[in-house]
């Protein structure tokens, strides 16, 4: 069965810092793969999503960036953090299109709680 | 524009009663629809979905969603709520002019009384 992993849990760091929050999947291979952030609690923003290694689509403008160095690895990062870069982030997978698992449907992974201070 | 709009920010319910959280969606062509929950400071999990076929679906932890073409609505409901279903809730739904992309609605927060 597929798995994700996303770590870390929680982090605290100092604006101006930088970030790396990393997510894996097991047992499935070339997934499409999402980060997302939440906000208050609410609601989900898009931020990047990849359908191959090294191709990074990026949904809005803003202080981060995206890797996929490998084909089940998803990584969110910042050279200098704002605070506004604090919230719940999570990374997702998906099946891609024609895939028996196929039709969209997202797996989430545990989030990382982000406080920027 | 595609769209996803969860009208009600907080349903209260009583356990043991029916619960519904509504979900209307505008897209065009034909709609993947999907619901998740989300537990505090946990990931989204998958509840169901539709695609196709019967306008009922039968999903996780005893939830079930109905399908509804001419309301475009996607409803999720359960007969008898538990206290441990208190979550917030998430509708989607496919975004058809990405191969890849999901519109979720701002999210519904279920509250159930003992």
């Amino acid at each position: 069965s597929q798995t994700i992993h996303q770590w870390p849990a929680t982090l605290v760091q100092p604006v101006g810092s930088p970030l790396s929050l990393e997510c894996t999947v097991e047992g499935t291979s070339n997934p499409n793969l999402y980060w997302y952030r939440q906000a208050a609690g609410r609601g989900l923003q898009l931020l990047f999503y990849s359908v191959g290694i090294g191709q990074i689509s990026s949904e809005v403008p803003q202080n981060l960036s995206a890797s996929r160095p490998q084909d089940r690895q998803f990584i969110l990062s910042s050279k200098k953090l704002l605070l506004s870069d604090s919230g719940f982030y999570l990374c997702a997978w998906s099946a891609i299109p024609g895939h028996r698992e196929g039709k969209r449907t997202q797996y989430f992974g545990a989030g990382t709680r982000l406080s920027v201070l | 524009a595609q769209s996803v709009a969860q009208p009600e920010d907080q349903v209260n319910v009583a356990e043991g009663n029916p619960l519904t959280v509504k979900c209307t969606y505008s897209v065009s062509g034909n709609p993947y629809l999907f619901w998740y929950v989300q537990y505090p400071n946990r990931g989204l999990q998958f509840l169901l979905k539709y695609i196709t076929g019967d306008n009922l679906v039968k999903g996780s932890y005893g939830f079930e969603a109905e399908f509804n073409k001419s309301q475009t609505s996607f409803h999720l409901k359960k007969p008898s709520a538990l206290v441990s279903d208190s979550a917030l809730y998430f509708c989607a739904v496919r975004d058809p002019d990405s191969s890849y992309k999901l519109i979720f609605g701002s999210g519904t927060r279920l509250l159930v009384r003992p």
